[in-house]
């Protein structure tokens, strides 16, 4: 059973590119978490969805990011007109529900923003 | 709104030390407690989580924790550091009804040899 694949490992965009992350959870999972994480600033929750649904976006900034989870295919993080600001690790989490079970992270997307 | 709060930013300790770390959080229903392990450059993996039951919880590599619901904490330990300990760990909680998991701002542990 692969683990939460995340692509690209490494993304560099110049400033107002748009920037696309994907995440896979594992497999049997539903629900997604994605989380940004800043040098000494810790892991800051964006979003919480499950598929087709948006849980919880209140991490999100209000502005030019925005997540999906089709029935199909990947959780996509978007991110338009990157800004310096936004260069950070993008970290996604799944698990198989909500409640009592753990997530399980992937190995995480560095973004760069030049 | 939930919060999760990690006591220490930073610790440096020598290798066969003990470790404890603490977390608070604030949510006054049933919550789920988790702490998780970062090593250099490498993703989050779990140590240990708690739902129910035995307050005392054991995970990977000698690693435990204990819930004292009284005092809404969740603290990690470790009898004997070892250098390959020397990592960034968070503490992390979810509440039965609300599904996100919140997370502690990390505590960043160096084991010096």
């Amino acid at each position: 059973n692969a683990g939460v694949m995340q692509n690209p490992r490494h993304l560099v965009r110049r400033r107002g590119q748009e920037a696309r992350l994907r995440c896979s959870p594992m497999k049997g999972h539903s629900h997604v978490y994605w989380y940004r994480q800043l040098p000494e600033e810790g892991l800051k929750f964006m979003v919480y969805l499950q598929k087709e649904n948006i849980i919880d976006e209140s991490g999100m900034p209000k502005e030019r990011f925005s997540a999906e989870f089709p029935k199909e295919g990947p959780s996509i993080l978007r991110i338009q007109q990157v800004v310096r600001g936004d260069s950070a690790a993008y970290f996604c989490a799944s698990s198989p529900q909500g409640g009592k079970t753990e997530a399980f992270f992937g190995q995480g997307t560095r973004l760069t923003v030049v | 709104a939930q919060s999760v709060s990690q006591h220490n930013h930073h610790v440096i300790l020598s290798e066969a030390a003990s470790l404890e770390l603490g977390c608070n959080y604030s949510y006054g229903g049933t919550v789920n407690l988790f702490w998780y392990v970062q090593y250099p450059g490498q993703h989050l993996q779990l140590l240990l989580k708690y739902f129910s039951g035995d307050p005392l919880v054991k995970g990977i590599k000698g690693f435990e924790a204990e819930f004292i619901k009284s005092k809404f904490s969740f603290n990690l330990r470790k009898p004997s550091v070892q250098w390959s300990d020397t990592a960034e760990y968070f503490c992390a909680v979810k509440g039965d009804s609300w599904g996100k998991l919140q997370f502690g701002a990390g505590t960043q542990v160096v084991v010096t040899p």
